[in-house]
C-alpha cells in the first residue's frame, strides 16, 4: 500500500500569511504514460464532507479561491494558502490515487495564531 | 444539481449487520466509479472500497475485507455497502464519494455507531 504522510500534523498561522502543508507518498505517484501526479488535495471543516480543492497535484477545482495552490512531483507535494483568511480553518488532506487502496495522509489541522 | 446522499446508518451490536446506500442525482450515475470513505470519531479520512462504473470491479481496504461488500444498482442510481460482523472499530461517520479518478464529489455521510 502507498502511505501518505502530512506534515506537520498541525500548524497556526496568522491572518494574511502565507501556510505551508506538505504530503509525501512511500512511492512515486507519477504515471509515466501520462506523466502526471495522482494526488488530490481535500478541505474538511467540522460537521461538513471534505471537499476536494486541488487534482493532479496542482490544478485547482472550479470555485476554489486562488490563493490555494498544490506543487510538487513524484513523492513530495506542497499545499499552499498564500494568504490566509478566517474561512480556512480546517483539516486539510493529501491523497493519492494512483492504486488501489486509495490512501490518505493522516490530515493537517490549520488554524489562526 | 450533482448530489450524493447517504442512508441506513443507526446503532447496531457488535456482530450483527447493516446496510448502506447512497443515492446520486445530477450525474450519469452509471459512468463512475463510487467510493465509500469512513471517518471514526475524531480522526482522519479512511478508504473502505471502490466499485466500478459497472459493477465488474470491487476493491475494498484490509480492515473490512471478507466482511463488507460495495455493490450497485445502475438502474436505481443507487450505491450499497452490506457490512456484516460489525465490531466496535467500524464506528465512523460513512462518506460515498463519486471517482473522477479524484474525489470530486461526496456526500454528507451517514453515521454508524456499533455498541452494546
Amino acid at each position: 500500500d502507498i502511505v501518505m504522510t502530512q506534515s506537520p500534523d498541525s500548524l497556526a498561522v496568522s491572518l494574511g500569511e502565507r501556510a505551508t502543508i506538505n504530503c509525501r507518498s512511500s512511492q512515486s505517484i507519477l504515471y509515466s504514460s501520462d506523466n502526471k501526479n495522482y494526488l488530490a488535495w481535500y478541505q474538511q471543516k467540522p460537521g461538513q464532507p471534505p471537499k476536494l480543492l486541488i487534482y493532479w497535484a496542482s490544478t485547482r477545482k472550479s470555485g476554489v479561491p486562488d490563493r490555494f495552490s498544490g506543487s510538487g512531483s513524484g513523492t513530495d507535494f506542497t499545499l499552499t494558502i498564500s494568504t490566509l483568511q478566517a474561512e480556512d480553518v480546517a483539516v486539510y488532506y493529501c491523497q493519492q490515487y494512483y492504486d488501489a487502496p486509495r490512501t490518505f495522509g493522516q490530515g493537517t489541522e490549520l488554524e489562526i495564531k | 444539481q450533482v448530489q450524493l446522499v447517504e442512508s441506513g446508518g443507526g446503532v447496531v451490536q457488535p456482530g450483527r449487520s447493516l446496510r448502506l446506500s447512497c443515492a446520486a442525482s445530477g450525474f450519469t450515475f452509471s459512468s463512475y466509479a463510487i467510493h465509500w470513505v469512513r471517518q471514526a470519531p475524531g480522526k482522519g479520512l479512511e478508504w473502505v472500497a471502490l466499485i466500478s462504473y459497472d459493477g465488474s470491479n470491487e476493491y475494498y481496504a484490509d480492515s473490512v475485507k471478507g466482511r463488507f461488500t460495495i455493490s450497485r444498482d445502475n438502474s436505481k442510481s443507487t450505491l450499497y455497502l452490506q457490512m456484516n460482523s460489525l465490531r466496535a472499530e467500524d464506528t465512523a461517520v460513512y462518506f460515498c464519494a463519486r471517482d473522477s479518478p479524484y474525489m470530486d464529489v461526496w456526500g454528507k455521510g451517514t453515521t454508524v455507531t456499533v455498541s452494546s
